[in-house]
């Protein structure tokens, strides 16, 4: 069946340093794929997006590229800020079934 | 646009009791899925209703159910609640069609048994 994988967490960084957190896919077909943020005490917020091969999402410093050949979609910042602490769960979508299958998440704590 | 509302934010139940939550997504969002957050399982997906019809469903057990009405508004039942069952409900709204099927959450209900 479909599944994603993400990097065990927590992730300790400090300010200004590069994030990669990895994400790859087991999918039949053709996914979306997504990158969402839950910050503390709130809900899920969509982050970035990318609806196919090749295609690279990006927002508030994010970025992440859809790769089809190596099924993955690490999300990366250049230089992360302590409000980025957060839990980062890498998702996809058929668009066959509308539903969204998750990955575990990965904790970031940013130490300034 | 108003985001995704949910209600109550916070309950507390008995083991055996039933509840409903609700969710009102965004408006002229057709498409309302359901999510259960656990500490242990993670993000495990309940059910998805598009114009009032389950279009999808996770593997969870009958006591839990949804609707759907005609204004997109959802709502959550989980009856015979048993201890398992508190977990943070989350509510996803989407217009739910082939190109434009993004979810936006709200900030969901947390729900203890005890």
């Amino acid at each position: 069946g479909n599944s994603v994988t993400q990097m065990e967490g927590p992730v300790t960084l400090s300010e200004e340093a590069f994030l990669t957190i990895n994400c790859t896919y087991t999918a039949t077909g053709y996914p979306s794929l997504f990158w969402y943020v839950q910050y503390p005490g709130e809900g899920l917020q969509l982050l970035l997006k990318a609806t196919k091969a090749d295609d690279k999402g990006s927002n508030k410093g994010f970025e992440a590229t859809y790769r089809k050949e190596t099924t993955s979609f690490h999300l990366e910042k250049g230089s992360v800020q302590v409000s980025d602490s957060a839990v980062y769960f890498c998702a996809l979508l058929m668009d066959s079934n509308y539903q969204l299958i998750w990955g575990a998440g990965t904790k970031l704590i940013i130490k300034p | 646009k108003a985001g995704v509302t949910q209600t109550p934010r916070y309950l507390i139940k008995t083991r055996g009791q039933q509840v409903t939550l609700s969710c009102s997504p965004i408006s002229g969002h057709r498409s309302v899925s359901w999510y259960q957050q656990t500490p242990g399982q993670g993000l495990q997906f309940l059910f998805e209703y598009f114009s009032e019809t389950q279009r999808n469903k996770g593997n969870f057990p009958g006591r839990f159910s949804g609707r759907q009405f005609s204004n997109s508004r959802s709502e959550m039942n989980v009856s015979t609640l048993e201890l398992g069952d508190s977990a943070l409900y989350l509510c996803a709204s989407s217009p739910g069609t082939s190109n434009s099927y993004e979810q936006y959450f709200g900030p969901g209900t947390r729900l203890t048994v005890t």
